[in-house]
């Protein structure tokens, strides 16, 4: 079955920017939305966007200016970038799967990401 | 953008017991797209129920989800240990997704 695996830095300086990759393992990236949802230490789920394998994409208006998601077809990857982060930015990041209309039916396990000098 | 509200904040229950989490949303939520996930600690979430009431793969039949419109109900018929965990309800009808802030189910 499909699993999803995020990679990245665990440590980003403020201001500066914050990227993941998520590869897709078990099944193709074709035909399903590919998604970032984070999780500050203790509190709940933050949806951040979506990318689709045609390139189209969604964003959480409140982050839309920080956030730009993609997606590499040929490496069944999508990745996050998130610009000019702060101390507020700290959490776990999960990518996860909709297959549309069918709600985020495979997660990531997760990775941390601390914003801090 | 549609807010989710959750009640209660935190349920405390013996296993054995039914238990019966509510989500309320400040809008109608398009096609009924109302999903609940369990987040048990340190781990990520699972989704437990999409389109309101149709139970994700593997998911036991205790689990059961229900409602319309901008009331929603996932009840736990018959509690057990590792049903310990955040319940969260998630929007994603209308743009953008959103979450509720979580019934954390305690067992005695």
């Amino acid at each position: 079955q499909v699993q999803l695996q995020e990679s990245g830095p665990g440590l980003v300086k403020p201001s500066e920017t914050l990227s993941l990759t998520c590869t897709v393992s078990g099944g193709s990236i074709s035909g399903s939305y590919w998604i970032w949802v984070r999780q500050p230490p203790g509190k709940g789920l933050e949806y951040l966007g979506y990318v689709q394998p045609n390139g189209n994409t969604n964003y959480n208006p409140s982050l839309m200016s920080r956030v730009t998601i993609s997606v590499d077809t040929s490496k069944n990857q999508f990745s996050l970038n998130m610009n000019s982060v702060t101390a507020a930015d700290t959490a776990v990041y999960y990518c996860a799967r909709d297959k549309g209309g069918r709600a985020f039916d495979v997660w990531g396990q997760g990775t941390m990401v601390i914003v801090s000098s | 953008e549609i807010l989710l509200t959750q009640s209660p904040g935190t349920l405390s229950l013996s296993p054995g017991e039914r238990a019966t989490l509510s989500c309320r949303a400040s809008q109608s939520v398009n096609n009924n797209y109302l999903a609940w996930y369990q987040q048990k600690p340190g781990q990520a979430p699972r989704l437990l129920i999409s389109g309101a009431s149709s139970r994700a793969t593997g998911i036991p039949d205790r689990f059961s989800g229900s409602g319309s419109g901008t009331d929603f109900t996932l009840t736990i018929s018959r509690l057990e240990p590792e049903d310990l965990a955040v319940y969260y309800c998630q929007q994603y009808g209308n743009s953008p997704v959103t979450f509720g802030p979580g019934t954390k189910v305690e067992i005695k």
